[in-house]
């Protein structure tokens, strides 16, 4: 079963640039996360979807981020612009439906993109 | 809301020392616990899970119980590797919390031969 994949794996850019990442998540995942994890830090929620709706922003800094899942299934998540306190590992995960979840739903991971802005 | 605590780390041993990390939680619900594994260079693994009271999760010679009582859910391992060198993050997911995953600050453990 092919895992999360995620592109591009390192991505460099200038603060005030804009940069977006790519996800598709496991074949048959309803669910899809976006999180940031910055280094020495735990992941952190930026954006959980169900199929194409937005379940869970509340972590998306709004007026610089945003994502879309327009068919339910890859995913982008943009910056726009880009501040130096941006520069973070990006993960995608996936699990099964979440919504239906009995016991445990886990996440599968992608590699991460791995963001530096300067 | 749902948090994790684990402990700090580095955590430095020498190959074949019995290991603990300790992982407590906090959850409106009754979430699933995890304990998710990133060797360097590489994408989060997830180690083993308990999705209730009592559940012992194991795999590759590591276990944690999930522990209701003190709500605590810690790693231990006998006799760690130098492979085993990696940041290891405890994590929970609860159908309250919309079944995100929340993850711990995560402990960094050094092997030494």
């Amino acid at each position: 079963e092919a895992g999360v994949a995620q592109s591009p794996r390192y991505k460099i850019i200038e603060k005030r640039q804009s940069v977006a990442f790519w996800c598709n998540p496991i074949s048959g995942h309803a669910t899809l996360y976006w999180y940031q994890q910055i280094l020495g830090q735990g992941p952190k929620l930026l954006i959980q979807f169900q199929n194409n709706g937005v379940v869970d922003d509340s972590q998306l800094p709004k007026d610089r981020f945003s994502a879309e899942r327009l068919k339910g299934v890859d995913s982008t998540l943009k910056i726009q612009p880009a501040k130096l306190e941006d520069s973070a590992v990006y993960l995608c995960a996936s699990s099964t439906n979440a919504r239906q979840g009995r016991g445990s739903t886990e996440a599968f991971f992608g590699q991460g993109t791995r963001l530096t802005v300067v | 809301g749902d948090s994790v605590t684990q402990m700090e780390g580095p955590v430095t041993l020498s190959e074949e020392a019995f290991l603990t990390i300790n992982c407590t939680y906090t959850a409106t619900g009754y979430p699933s616990l995890f304990w998710y594994v990133q060797y360097p260079g590489e994408g989060l693994q997830l180690l083993l899970k308990a999705t209730k009271a009592d559940d012992k999760g194991s795999n590759k010679g590591f276990e944690a119980t999930y522990r209701k009582e003190t709500t605590s859910f810690h790693l231990e391992k006998g006799s760690v590797q130098v492979s085993d060198s990696a940041v290891y993050f405890c994590a929970l997911s609860d159908r309250a919390g919309g079944f995100k995953t929340i993850f711990g600050a995560g402990t960094r453990l050094f092997v030494k031969a």
